[in-house]
């Protein structure tokens, strides 16, 4: 059973810092692995999709990496901004038989960048 | 470019009433998912539905919930007999066909049972 770990699940950090979030999954079978962004009560804005073959996408001050051998992604934010406060979720899509395509999610990692 | 749309985006049943959570997919998906948020938990997945069929609907409980994504219109969301243990939010997700691509969540609704 795929499971999905997230640490730390809190992180405070001051204004321009770079930081790193961490996602560990059990089983190295995955499509592809996504980070999201979730701010309190609202919903779920996908930041970057890794798919199982690549080892790093970037998308502006983002840079998420997958090692799918160990298990492991990581998403690097650089120059941290207030902006940025928010739950990071990431996510993994199981590859699995009979059609299903679920992504299991980890619990998250909640941010804040203070001024 | 309308992306996942919701409605209600939140929703206050008394115990026992029904509750129904509407999703439409972006333009051109045809793939649905839905996932349930608890309070102070992750995303569980719920049913994966096509239309007119329900593919996988492991993480669905197996008593008052219901989906289903007709030919035309939107996919629901059913929960009978609503219990405080179901208040949490509801999200709703779609795709283009096939495992690779990319899940679009919609805002989610935010059901509370009183």
């Amino acid at each position: 059973k795929q499971e999905v770990t997230q640490i730390p699940a809190a992180l405070s950090v001051p204004e321009g810092e770079n930081l790193v979030l961490n996602c560990s999954f059990t089983d190295s079978a995955i499509y592809n692995l996504q980070w999201f962004r979730q701010d309190p009560g609202k919903g779920l804005t996908s930041l970057l999709l890794i798919q199982s073959s690549q080892r790093e996408q970037t998308s502006g001050r983002l840079n998420a990496s997958l090692d799918k051998s160990s298990g492991r992604s990581t998403l690097y934010i650089a120059a941290s901004q207030p902006g940025d406060s928010a739950t990071y979720l990431c996510a993994v899509r199981p590859r699995m038989g009979g059609g299903s395509e679920k992504l299991v999610f980890g619990k998250g990692t909640k941010l804040t960048v203070n001024p | 470019n309308a992306g996942v749309m919701q409605n209600p985006r939140h929703l206050v049943r008394r115990r026992g009433q029904e509750a129904r959570l509407r999703c439409s997919p972006m333009k051109g998906h045809s793939h649905v998912y839905w996932y349930r948020q608890l309070p102070e938990e992750g995303l569980k997945f719920m049913v994966y539905l096509q239309k007119e069929n329900i593919i996988d609907e492991s993480g669905m409980p197996k008593e008052r919930f219901s989906a289903e994504f007709p030919k035309e219109g939107p996919s629901i969301l059913r929960i009978q007999q609503v219990v405080r243990g179901d208040s949490a939010a509801y999200f709703c997700a779609s795709s283009s066909q096939g495992a690779l691509n990319e899940q679009f969540f919609g805002p989610g609704t935010r059901l509370t049972v009183l």
